[in-house]
């Protein structure tokens, strides 16, 4: 199975900071890749499809990119709703695999 | 709208069976494929299984192949998951969740999970 590593696993930031998060696939996935973002007791919601389509109704401050083996997810200006737990899940092929996660606070 | 709302979570004793559904609105549920993922406590998202939208192509996680099956009622448009030999593991929020389309490219819609706890 195809591994997928996060980076960072955590990360404090403030409003309006830059925030980038990475995911790096144990073998090439072509552009099969895709963001969710979490918040606690709630169901993941797509940020991100294809590695950087952006999903319907998501703010355009959320950006990925990348191909093969490594991607980001970039938040341009943080806002106080984006607070939450993300992670990147291949679609390349199957089993698919998500992403260990990783938790943005506030600092 | 466009709504998946699952069912059938509860307490069950390690070695035993539980069914979990999925019923889905609001949209064509027979031209979707569907998934399975669970998350248990504290920790993160693992992927379970999915299924062709009609219904002929399964995969598994190999953590749950042989033990449970994912299967669907298109004139239903309900998805199920049958969860048999279920260890204290398997112990998680199970949601449901629809590819964005027939080419896969991501789960657009997820439900709001049902959780299964696996304990003597």
């Amino acid at each position: 199975a195809i591994q997928m590593t996060q980076s960072p696993s955590s990360l404090s930031a403030s409003v309006g900071d830059r925030v980038t998060i990475t995911c790096r696939a144990s073998q090439a996935i072509r552009n099969d890749l895709g963001w969710y973002q979490q918040k606690p007791g709630k169901a993941p919601k797509l940020l991100i499809y294809a590695a950087s389509n952006l999903q319907s109704g998501v703010p355009s401050r959320f950006s990925g990119s990348g191909s093969g083996t490594d991607f980001t997810l970039t938040i341009s200006s943080l806002q106080p709703e984006d607070f939450a737990t993300y992670y990147c899940l291949h679609d390349y092929h199957y089993p698919r695999t998500f992403g260990q996660g990783t938790k943005v606070e506030i600092k | 709208q466009v709504q998946l709302v699952e069912s059938g979570g509860g307490v069950v004793q390690p070695g035993r069976s539980l069914s979990a559904s999925c019923a889905a609105s609001g949209f064509t549920f027979r031209s979707y494929g569907m998934h399975w993922v669970r998350q248990a406590p504290g920790k993160g998202l693992e992927w379970v299984a999915v299924i062709s939208y009609d219904g002929n192509t399964k995969f598994y996680a190999d953590s749950v192949k042989g033990r449970f099956t994912i299967s669907r009622d298109n004139s239903k448009n309900t998805l199920y998951l049958q969860m048999n030999s279920l260890r204290p593991e398997d112990t998680a929020v199970y949601y449901c969740a629809r590819d964005r389309t027939p080419t896969e490219d991501g789960m657009d819609v997820w439900g709001q999970g049902t959780t299964v706890t696996v304990s003597s």
